[in-house]
Order: C-alpha cells, then sequence, then structure tokens
C-alpha cells in the first residue's frame, strides 16, 4: 500500500487505551476545522469537524477540543482500536465560506496490540 | 455510500510530457477539488471549480495546470509539460454546498514523473 508521511510524528498507544492527537493551527482568523484520517492508499476521510464558535464536538468514540486563544486543536479517540491506525490530518479554512483549507502536517497513529 | 473515483490510481510519466487525472466527482455535488500530497508532506490545495469555472486556486496552480469538466461527470486535471517536482498523490474531492463543509476526497492518483 501506500505509505505517506514517512518522516511524520507517530503516536504509538495499547490497543483499547484512549489517544490524543494534537495539532496546532496557524490563522486565528480560521472558522472551521476538521479532522481526517487517512489510511494507506486512500485519500482523507472526514471524521469530525468543529466551528469556532465550539470548544468542544463529540462524535461516535471521538472528541474534538478547540482551544482559540492557544490555536490548538485535539482529536481525542477513546478505546483505539487497530482500524485506527493510519495517518490523521487538522485542517482548517479561514476564508468565510470558502473552499480552501489548509491541512497541517499529520500524526501517525500506531496501535499495539 | 457514494465516492469519488479517481483514474487511474498510478500514472509513470516523461518530464515535459502532458497527463490528464480523471474524476468522477459524488453525482449530485456541485463543487469539486484538486489537492495534492508530496509523498513525506502535508496534503495542499490546487484549485476549486464551481460552475464550470475556478473559483479558487493556489501559488501551485501556475499556467502549466488546468482543468475541466468537459462532461455531466467527469472532472479532470492536466498538466501540460511535466516536471520532475510534479511527482505526487493527486486528489479529487467534491461537496454538495458551497461554504465551509467538508468534502469527500477519492484514492488519489500517483503521479510519478521520471
Amino acid at each position: 500500500g501506500e505509505s505517506v508521511g514517512l518522516h511524520l510524528p507517530t503516536l504509538s498507544v495499547q490497543e483499547g487505551d484512549n489517544s490524543i492527537i494534537n495539532c496546532a493551527y496557524s490563522n486565528s482568523a480560521s472558522d472551521y476545522f476538521i479532522w481526517y484520517k487517512q489510511e494507506s492508499g486512500k485519500g482523507p476521510q472526514f471524521i469530525i469537524d468543529i466551528r469556532s464558535n465550539m470548544d468542544k464536538r463529540q462524535g461516535q468514540r471521538v472528541t474534538v477540543l478547540l482551544n482559540k486563544t492557544v490555536k490548538h486543536l485535539s482529536l481525542q479517540i477513546a478505546a483505539t482500536q487497530p482500524g485506527d491506525s493510519a495517518v490523521y490530518f487538522c485542517a482548517e479554512n479561514y476564508h468565510n465560506y470558502g473552499q480552501n483549507f489548509v491541512f497541517g502536517p499529520g500524526t501517525r497513529l500506531s496501535v499495539l496490540p | 455510500e457514494p465516492e469519488v473515483t479517481q483514474t487511474p490510481s498510478h500514472q509513470v510519466t516523461q518530464m515535459g510530457q502532458e497527463v490528464i487525472l480523471r474524476c468522477v466527482p459524488i453525482s449530485n455535488h456541485l463543487y469539486f477539488y484538486w489537492y495534492r500530497q508530496i509523498l513525506g508532506q502535508k496534503v495542499e490545495f490546487l484549485v476549486s471549480f464551481y460552475n464550470n469555472e475556478i473559483s479558487e486556486k493556489s501559488e501551485i496552480f501556475d499556467d502549466q495546470f488546468s482543468v475541466e469538466r468537459p462532461d455531466g461527470s467527469n472532472f479532470t486535471l492536466k498538466i501540460r509539460s511535466t516536471k520532475l517536482e510534479d511527482s505526487a498523490m493527486y486528489f479529487c474531492a467534491s461537496s454538495e454546498t458551497r461554504g465551509n463543509y467538508g468534502y469527500t476526497f477519492g484514492s488519489g492518483t500517483r503521479l510519478t514523473v521520471v
């Protein structure tokens, strides 16, 4: 399969543990954020989004936290499973109703059995 | 679940040659995008397209690049004269609405320029 992000920061977690992946975004005017998951050989897959008027949003097993003061996003994955192994990207949008997302550098999550 | 389909999955071309990367967006989507990802680097925006015209483009999308929606289903990215540094994964994406919502990405075309 495709190997993306050979030099990415890597987070290794035990199966069943919780994972926290962090992202610093660049533009204080950004008002919409998405976490994407990219498995080997595939395109980015939407996980969860959050708007700048919120500081927390929960999905199924995932939670995104937004700290606008320090321009920081985190993705929490509860009870991490082997299928969660992938590269995770945060993406920000800073043109209101614009189309251009700026992606972060990515973090590789490796789930250990 | 609806998918964005990209062909070919891998294309090898000689430097200076023209390539066309093809995408079939989700059928009821109106907004179309190309992104690229050089190996080991982040995903970068190239261009967005709506109503048969480019709505936004990045600095990467220079005169060597063009996009077209030749019929009701395909969305293509053409690189006129490929350079070694064009080697990357190219992702097509589409979205139903304008505004800041996430889009659906295809699985990408790996372009290798030799």
